[in-house]
């Protein structure tokens, strides 16, 4: 299966501070066809999980764009440019190009 | 608006089966997409179990594949997840949904005597 290595597990933020996750993967995410299936997730206190990214850097419909994605072959990087209350929870990458789909261990985002 | 909702047993006694219901609304389970569940334990970890797709295929993880089942009613639009000879590290919440967009609220399950 492919591993997915989230850093930082937590991570501590002021409101209005950009903060960085990253998402390594034991092996390229490069599809045949391709595409490269990484989505970022967020999982809010007592919510299901929320799809933010798709296809790496596509922004799921109504998600502020102060969340982008990027990064290729086995480097992902999530990004949100000035954290709000609204974002704290437990982020994911999950990937879909080998089979079976894996998540990534999770990143919480805390506030300092 | 696609809505999705599991129900079942929130608690399941060691080597029986675990049998969760998704119910969609919003959205015919045949006409696109593949409908998964998937969930998580106590704690972070995330699981994908596997998916039925709209054509009615299935493909489950390799890790649950001899004790999983995943079946549908579309006149009901409907579709179900079986788990049998459960033990006390299947407790976990069980969500469903379309993968990856729309996502049940999630069901705990617990498994003990």
């Amino acid at each position: 299966d492919v591993v997915l290595t989230q850093t930082p597990p937590t991570l501590s933020a002021t409101i209005g501070q950009s903060v960085s996750i990253s998402c390594r993967s034991s092996q390229s995410l490069l599809h045949s066809n391709g595409n490269t299936y990484l989505n970022w997730l967020l999982q809010r206190p007592g919510q299901p999980p929320q799809l933010l990214i798709y296809l790496v850097s596509r922004l799921e419909s109504g998600v502020p764009n102060r969340f982008s994605g990027s990064g290729s072959g086995t480097d992902f990087t999530l990004k949100i440019s000035g954290v709000e209350a609204e974002d704290l929870g437990v982020y994911y990458c999950v990937q879909s190009t080998h089979a079976p789909r894996t998540f990534g261990g999770g990143t919480k985002l805390e506030l300092k | 608006e696609i809505q999705l909702q599991e129900s079942g047993p929130g608690l399941v006694k060691p080597s029986q089966s675990l049998s969760l219901t998704c119910s969609v609304t919003g959205y015919t389970i045949t006409s696109g997409y593949d409908w998964s569940w998937i969930r998580k334990f106590p704690g972070n970890k995330m699981e994908w179990m596997g998916y039925i797709s709209n054509s009615g295929s299935t493909n489950y993880n390799p890790s649950l594949k001899i004790r999983i089942s995943i079946t549908r009613d579309t006149s009901k639009n409907q579709f179900f997840l079986q788990l049998n000879s459960v033990t006390t590290e299947d407790t976990a919440t069980y969500y469903c949904a379309r993968w990856p967009y729309y996502w049940g609220q999630g069901v705990m399950v617990t498994v003990s005597s």
